[in-house]
């Protein structure tokens, strides 16, 4: 079956570390995002992806990076920049028929 | 940039109640998407509304966009309790194959 897998479900990160997000779709979808959600502020987008090897950062790029090196995989590094990492994070490809297809999720967790 | 707002932003009714959420935009909507998203996980789609005074359903639940195409509902009749969750609407502005969100509204439904 098509889908958006994300891993891990969770993540747990000390401060100072950089982690990376896993996202991978096999819907053969050009666009890709990453979003990050917080109680009470919805879905705020970090970076996104139109085409293979281009990306363009969000509203809250700062303290993140990605690479889009193959069409069908996104992945998300969060640094040890970004001040306040802990939130629920979402990946999401583009499909004309239903807007943004949405994988499971990753709560990440700083300790 | 193109904003939403979903009103209310909680909503607690009784079972078998009906209940409207609203979702109102700054600018005019070339594509009006709703999701449907339990805690700690994706979102889920609902409905895909383009053309101004378009209605649709599934199951129990109907959305409408309205003749100027800024606002949309989302109506649920006899609601139970699976429709509990947070109920989010996305907006195409017409560029990119990027969407705007809603914060969401939060739905608990009391048995």
């Amino acid at each position: 079956d098509g889908g958006i897998t994300q891993s891990p479900k969770y993540l747990f990160r000390k401060e100072g570390q950089n982690v990376t997000l896993s996202c991978e779709q096999n819907l053969n979808h050009d666009a890709m995002y990453w979003y990050r959600q917080d109680p009470g502020q919805g879905l705020r987008l970090i970076y996104y992806s139109q085409i293979v090897n281009d990306f363009q950062k969000g509203d809250i790029a700062e303290g993140y990076s990605v690479s889009r090196e193959k069409k069908e995989s996104f992945p998300l590094t969060v640094t040890s920049a970004q001040k306040n990492p802990t939130a629920f994070y979402l990946c999401a490809s583009y499909s004309p028929g239903t807007g943004e297809y949405f994988g499971p999720g990753t709560r990440l967790t700083v300790l | 940039s193109q904003e939403l707002e979903q009103s209310p932003q909680s909503l607690i009714v009784q079972e078998g109640k009906n209940l409207t959420i609203n979702c109102t935009s700054s600018k005019t909507l070339y594509g009006l998407y709703w999701y449907k998203q339990k805690y700690g996980e994706g979102l889920i789609f609902l409905m895909m509304l383009q053309k101004g005074g378009e209605e649709k359903s599934h199951e129990k639940i109907t959305a409408k966009l309205d003749e100027k195409k800024q606002q949309s509902s989302l109506h649920i009749t006899a609601s139970q309790p699976s429709h509990a969750g947070i109920y989010l609407c996305g907006a195409d502005g017409g560029s990119n194959y990027k969407l705007t969100f809603g914060k969401g509204t939060l739905l608990t439904v009391n048995p």
